[in-house]
């Protein structure tokens, strides 16, 4: 029932985009994505409900395909700041969240 | 104000002993989320409670743990006996809008069981 993210890992260069996404095999009703740096707690990004809204955090946005039980997470412009582990995290409807198996990203100068 | 609270931020212990992992969450929020964090199995749930009251604790590996809260900014995981293969970061989170809201995470306890 873990989600699975793609791609494990991505190297971008500072200014570049990245796009992370989240399946699932079971039907969602929401999607969580946070942000770990290495030695950190994770913390939140943001929350996207079926219906398949999209929901934006500066150069940061996301979506979420209800039928296709899959969210993506879309950074344009990539900072230095950037840089740490996402994970989703999906709700099926029992507002437990399982957590994706994390996509470390590095941002190179 | 202060985030989620969380103690001790490090403990080695041996095999066999009594672990307590402390938790202090946001004041206000009504739900509390212990979580469990390896290479191996990435982030999980363990328990949580909603306005003090443990909602789903199935992800509690087994008896060996348990977890409490006596009141709206106290909780406790305990684990006893300790096992080398209970090592790992455990976090504990807070939200306003239980498991369908924003979680705030404390910084974690780093568990060594040798």
């Amino acid at each position: 029932q873990q989600p699975v993210q793609s791609p494990q890992a991505v190297i971008l260069r500072e200014g570049e985009d990245a796009v992370i996404n989240c399946s699932s095999s079971k039907a969602l009703y929401s999607v969580h994505w946070y942000r770990q740096k290495h030695g950190e707690a994770p913390v939140f990004l943001m929350i996207l409900l079926k219906g398949g809204e999209q929901k934006g955090h500066e150069k940061i946005s996301a979506s979420f395909n209800e039928k296709k039980q899959q969210s993506s997470l879309y950074l344009t412009a990539s900072q230095l700041s950037y840089s740490g582990t996402y994970f989703c995290g999906t709700d099926f409807g029992n507002e437990k969240l399982t957590f994706g198996t994390g996509t470390r990203l590095t941002i190179i100068p | 104000d202060a985030g989620v609270i969380q103690s001790p931020r490090h403990e080695v212990t041996e095999m066999g002993q009594e672990v307590t992992l402390r938790c202090k969450p946001i004041s206000g929020h009504n739900s509390l989320f212990w979580y469990r964090q390896t290479m191996m199995r990435g982030l999980e749930l363990l328990i949580y409670f909603n306005n003090n009251v443990p909602i789903d604790d199935s992800g509690m590996p087994e008896d060996r743990f348990s977890a409490k809260m006596p009141n709206a900014s106290f909780s406790t995981l305990k684990i006893q006996p300790s096992e080398p293969r209970d090592s790992a970061v455990y976090f504990c989170a807070s939200s306003l809008k239980g498991g369908r809201g924003e979680q705030y995470f404390g910084p974690g306890t780093r568990l060594t069981v040798t």
